[in-house]
């Protein structure tokens, strides 16, 4: 069964500073999507960033960005010039298509951008 | 971008009552939905998944007779809690599929408070 894993709870940043949240996880499929999402305090699921595993390129999305380690199996996200608004909880989830299609996430890790 | 409308988004229900939340992929026609459950500063959990025309598939320790799963169409998935009780209380949260490009889009979640 796949398993992801976010080893850090919680962090605290300064507004305008760069960020990094961790994410490793475990399967012995060869295709499979991951993803970063976020859950600001109105706990709207937020799709920050995809990435497909056949890729070797790292997925970017404007301040945010990734750096996917498929053999390592780590799925980091880098948020850079932090604002305010980037204060929310944030999940790595994996999904493996062609299957049962379903998003497996980790516990989160829960972000304070402070002012 | 696709859209996902989950109503409602806070009931409160008696002990031994039942409740129905909805969730209506808006803008594409969803071959799958997924249920979740979310209790407070935790991850999402998924409850089961649901495919139009056909039973949903339930994760391990989820009770088929007390959260009763419906996709009758394309663009609607229900999820009835049965005879509710303190404990169901939570927050619940659908997401669809777009089977055109792997997309994952969530409901806005439906807060439960049984009382």
């Amino acid at each position: 069964a796949q398993t992801v894993t976010q080893s850090q709870p919680e962090m605290s940043v300064q507004e305008a500073e760069t960020v990094t949240l961790s994410c490793t996880y475990d399967t012995s499929e060869n295709n499979y999507y991951l993803f970063w999402y976020k859950q600001p305090p109105s706990r709207q699921m937020i799709l920050v960033i995809r990435q497909e595993a056949y890729k070797q390129q790292n997925a970017t999305e404007n301040r945010f960005s990734v750096n996917f380690q498929k053999a390592a199996k780590s799925f980091s996200l880098k948020i850079s010039d932090s604002q305010l608004g980037d204060t929310a909880m944030y999940f790595c989830a994996f999904m493996k298509p062609q299957g049962d299609d379903k998003i497996i996430f980790g516990k989160g890790t829960r972000l304070h951008i402070l002012p | 971008g696709a859209v996902v409308s989950q109503h409602p988004s806070r009931v409160i229900c008696k002990s031994g009552t039942s409740v129905k939340i909805e969730c209506r992929s808006l803008d594409f026609q969803a071959t799958t939905m997924f249920w979740y459950r979310q209790f407070p500063k935790q991850s999402l959990m998924l409850m089961a998944t649901s495919n139009e025309g056909s039973k949903a598939t339930y994760e391990q320790g989820v009770e088929k007779d007390k959260f009763l799963i419906n996709h009758a169409s394309l663009t609607l998935s229900t999820l009835t809690v049965t005879s509710a009780h303190p404990e169901d209380s939570s927050f619940y949260i659908c997401s669809a599929r777009d089977p055109t490009d792997d997309g994952y889009t969530f409901g806005s979640g439906t807060r439960l408070t049984v009382v």
